[in-house]
């Protein structure tokens, strides 16, 4: 079964930094580009960027560059989403999908990732 | 604000067909045919239901079609189920990142 599972929720206070991750199984997993994206909880979803994990090259939305960081680790299927210092305002559900080679869609999912961040 | 402005509500009965609007501009929904629907039902993650503004992707039933006229794309769900009470987004690919609507409920009365 092809799935990506992301980690568990985070409690964090501000300024304090925060790695999530997202693992792929059940296909290659250097040959899909994996993309992050965040969602308020009762709110739309917003684009934050992309990794191809086979080099690691990276988009990221114009609206996250400088925010975050977005790597991969093919060795062990999995890609991360990063913050240095986080803020009350990076409270969110981030999610991580595949989009395959020459796809414009995301086709599965991960399971969500609940960020808090408060004082 | 969302860069692609859908409506925030619709509602229909069961049988009745709907259409969700997504409208952008000739960078985004008009200067690509890359646009994709999201169905979410709460607390779960988005399921694609439509991608390259009017493609299936297996397993999706076929009363959910898409479509597009200059910078509008269009979701339909006809013979509406109660299971498809949900939120629906659009998306487009635009200059190398993606950009999504504002979401639309659908309320199956």
């Amino acid at each position: 079964e092809v799935q990506l599972v992301q980690s568990g929720a985070e409690v964090k206070k501000p300024g304090e930094s925060l790695r999530i991750s997202c693992k792929g199984s059940g296909y290659s997993f250097s040959n899909y580009w994996i993309i992050w994206l965040r969602q308020m909880p009762g709110k739309g979803l917003e684009w934050m960027g992309r990794i191809d994990p086979s080099d690691s090259y990276i988009n990221y939305s114009p609206s996250f560059r400088g925010h975050v960081t977005i790597s991969a680790d093919k060795s062990i299927n999995t890609a991360y989403l990063q913050w240095t210092s986080l803020k009350a305002s990076d409270t969110d559900i981030y999610y991580c999908a595949r989009q395959g080679p020459g796809r414009y869609y995301m086709d599965v999912w991960g399971q969500g990732t609940a960020v808090t961040v408060s004082s | 604000q969302s860069a692609l402005t859908q409506p925030a509500s619709v509602s229909g009965s069961p049988g009745q067909s709907i259409t969700i609007s997504c409208t952008g501009t000739s960078s985004d929904v008009g200067g690509y045919n890359y646009v994709s629907w999201y169905q979410q039902h709460p607390g779960k993650a988005p399921k694609v239901m439509i991608y390259d503004v009017s493609n299936r992707p297996s397993g999706v039933s076929n009363r959910f079609s898409g479509s597009k006229s200059g910078n509008t794309a269009a979701l339909t769900i006809s013979g509406l189920q109660p299971e498809d009470e949900a939120d629906y987004y659009c998306t487009t690919y635009t200059s190398n990142f993606w950009v999504f609507g504002g979401g639309t409920k659908l309320t199956v009365l």
